[in-house]
């Protein structure tokens, strides 16, 4: 079964203080990793698509890095508009939907 | 980008009563629709993938005589929730793949929250 972990669970940044979220993955023939970030009582907002370890992806403040088991969303000089949940998922072959991770709530303070 | 708009945002209803939730795609078609559930500090669950013109295709342990699924058109998708319960208070999201787009890249809603009474 295809299992996606998120650590921390919440995490409180001083604006400007740089960090890492993490996604631990297990899944059969990995078609895809996908971050998404998510405002309080909203939908997700897709950020990034990671295929194979060593891949990189850069929006902004923002930089995921895939490996084999685990991906990491590096937060350069959070601001506090940065804060949200940041949800990872995973995609198997085929047809089979995506897997979602618990998330990490982000807060960065002013 | 793509939108996904999904109405009412919130809803309160009394225990017994049945509540519909709308999904639409304002700018392109979207063959395959997703519903999902989600609990307070939970991931997001799916309940099923509704393919246009066809039945939905529920995940286990979803009672699909309970959440009905309805996508009669390429820019719509219903969800029904029969008598509902307290139980069944949650918020509940709607996502649509592009077509021609990465299948992960998926672009939501903005969530609907029910609240049964």
């Amino acid at each position: 079964e295809d299992q996606v972990t998120q650590s921390p669970e919440a995490l409180r940044l001083q604006e400007g203080e740089s960090s890492s979220l993490n996604c631990s993955y297990t899944v059969s023939g990995l078609r895809g990793l996908f971050w998404y970030r998510q405002d309080p009582g909203k939908g997700p907002e897709f950020l990034f698509t990671l295929y194979s370890a060593g891949e990189e992806k850069e929006k902004e403040r923002l930089k995921a890095t895939l490996t084999k088991k685990e991906s990491f969303l590096h937060i350069t000089a959070p601001k506090p508009e940065d804060s949200a949940t940041y949800l990872c998922a995973v995609r198997g072959p085929g047809n089979t939907p995506l897997v979602f991770g618990k998330g990490t709530r982000l807060s960065v303070i002013a | 980008g793509a939108v996904v708009s999904q109405h009412p945002s919130w809803v309160i209803c009394k225990s017994g009563t049945s509540v519909k939730i709308e999904c639409r795609s304002l700018d392109f078609q979207a063959t395959t629709m997703f519903w999902y559930r989600q609990f307070p500090k939970q991931s997001l669950m799916l309940m099923a993938t509704s393919n246009e013109g066809s039945k939905a295709t529920y995940e286990q342990g979803v009672e699909k005589d309970k959440f009905l699924i309805n996508h009669a058109s390429l820019t719509l998708s219903t969800l029904t929730v029969t008598s509902a319960h307290p139980e069944d208070s949650s918020f509940y999201i709607c996502s649509a793949r592009v077509p021609g787009l990465e299948a992960g890249e998926l672009f939501f809603g903005e969530g609907s929250r029910l609240t049964v009474l």
